[in-house]
């Protein structure tokens, strides 16, 4: 069965340091996507990334980054140089591709909470 | 563009009532999910529309449900409220579902408290 593992419930560091949210899944698909949502506390869940199970390069967006090995199964998000506003729920999501059946769903982590104290 | 919106973003309800919440979706976006989050259960799926039809459902019971008007607007309705029923009520839109392998984009929330 599809599964979506945020092993890190909650995280705290003070601002600067640089910061790894974890996220392993499982899958017996070949075609997959994967997704970082970010959940401030207002709660709208803000998308981060999108990445497909054949492109294994690593993303770097401005203090994030993205490191997506297929070979363990994780997709892990740092952020460099942490800041107050990086302060929210993170979940990591796992989306089957179109030819896996008619039971298809966005699979989610339950999250990890990341407190920046200044 | 607009993003997705949500009505009404908070409110209360009383043990037995029913309440229905709206969701209007990005422009162009034909499908829509709604997911409950609480804080122990984190995000659960209840369902998805597309094309004003349930593509998919989650576990939830009966007195969920919902529907998607020609226009893609969604609206999901609890009957018999109960006080677990207390949570965010998150509404997504895509281009046509993440499993396709679109992105989903979320709407801010409905907070609905169960008294």
């Amino acid at each position: 069965a599809q599964k979506v593992t945020q092993a890190q419930t909650e995280i705290s560091v003070v601002e600067k340091e640089d910061v790894t949210l974890d996220c392993v899944y499982e899958t017996r698909d070949t075609t997959y996507y994967l997704f970082w949502y970010k959940q401030p506390p207002s709660g709208e869940l803000v998308f981060l990334i999108r990445r497909n199970s054949f492109d294994e390069q690593n993303e770097i967006s401005g203090r994030y980054s993205w490191n997506f090995q297929k070979s363990t199964s994780s997709f892990n998000f740092t952020i460099t140089a942490s800041q107050v506003v990086d302060s929210a729920v993170y979940f990591c999501a796992l989306s089957e591709a179109e030819n896996a059946g008619n039971n298809r769903k966005l699979i989610w982590g339950l999250g990890t909470s990341l407190a920046v104290n200044p | 563009k607009a993003g997705v919106t949500q009505t009404p973003r908070y409110l209360i309800k009383t043990r037995g009532q029913q309440v229905t919440l709206s969701c209007s979706p990005i422009s162009g976006h034909r499908s829509v999910s709604w997911y409950q989050q609480t804080p122990g259960q984190g995000l659960q799926f209840l369902f998805e529309y597309f094309s004003e039809t349930q593509r998919n459902k989650g576990n939830f019971p009966g007195r969920f449900s919902g529907r998607q008007f020609s226009n893609s607007r969604s609206e999901m309705n609890v009957s018999t409220l109960e006080l677990g029923d207390s949570a965010l009520y998150l509404c997504a839109s895509s281009l046509a579902g993440a499993v396709s392998g679109n992105t989903i984009y979320f709407g801010e929330g409905s907070w609905l408290t169960v008294v």
